[in-house]
């Protein structure tokens, strides 16, 4: 699988936008991007997945390039309990295990 | 049941004591892994099974290290002859199918080695 290239750390302002970028510019046509989250010491959360268009659920968007060498993790209104370590991962779809990097500890400030 | 399972939740050995971890998978779902934390850095993928058979072990240690799931019983990770280095977060996981995008985790089982 893919490695991929998150900054370590991010701050957030509470109410605001949260962009979480993620490199993957070695990413394989048919590798999918993932991301987790691990709130605290908690088992890591599902958020979003996915392959070349752009994608949306109740947590969050996911915006690829179309180059698809890299992505960003939009959660659009922060609150004070998105505080956590995220983790962009490529995969591809029937592989059978998730391969989790260091991740971005984002913070988001009252 | 609706979540992974994952018992005990603290797990205290010394040097070269046994340790075994137990993880239930939601119901249904075919696939378990199990994933090593060592001081919230990276996560390190140890084993995966589908149903009772073993899926990819490249991950695990060749000493020490073993792993089961058995029909009609929680899965196991067991560690023989505990070192320093083994004391981590012990996560499992499940998912659906081999497909699923979406894998579930445990909250974990710490282990501290003395």
């Amino acid at each position: 699988d893919a490695k991929t290239t998150q900054p370590p750390s991010m701050d957030c302002a509470e109410g605001r936008a949260a962009n979480l970028p993620c490199n993957h510019s070695t990413i394989s046509g048919n590798e999918y991007v993932y991301w987790y989250r691990q709130i605290h010491s908690q088992g890591p959360q599902y958020i979003i997945h996915g392959l070349k268009n752009n994608e949306t659920n109740e947590m969050a968007s996911l915006i690829i390039t179309e180059d698809r060498k890299s992505s960003t993790l939009i959660l659009p209104h922060a609150t004070l309990r998105d505080t956590a370590v995220y983790y962009c991962i490529v995969r591809v779809r029937n592989n059978n295990d998730m391969r989790f990097g260091a991740g971005t500890r984002l913070t988001v400030k009252p | 049941g609706e979540e992974v399972a994952q018992t005990p939740k603290h797990l205290v050995r010394g040097e070269g004591q046994k340790a075994k971890l137990y993880c239930a998978p939601i119901k249904g779902h075919s696939y378990v892994f199990w994933y090593q934390q060592v001081l919230k850095n990276e996560f390190k993928f140890l084993i995966s099974f589908q149903n009772e058979n073993v899926f990819d072990e490249t991950g695990m240690p060749k000493e020490r290290f073993s792993a089961k799931c058995l029909p009609n019983s929680p899965c196991s990770l067991e560690i023989q002859a505990t070192k320093l280095e083994d004391s981590a977060v012990y996560f499992c996981a499940s998912s659906y199918d081999r497909g699923s995008e979406k894998l579930f985790f445990g909250s974990g089982t710490q282990l501290s080695v003395l």
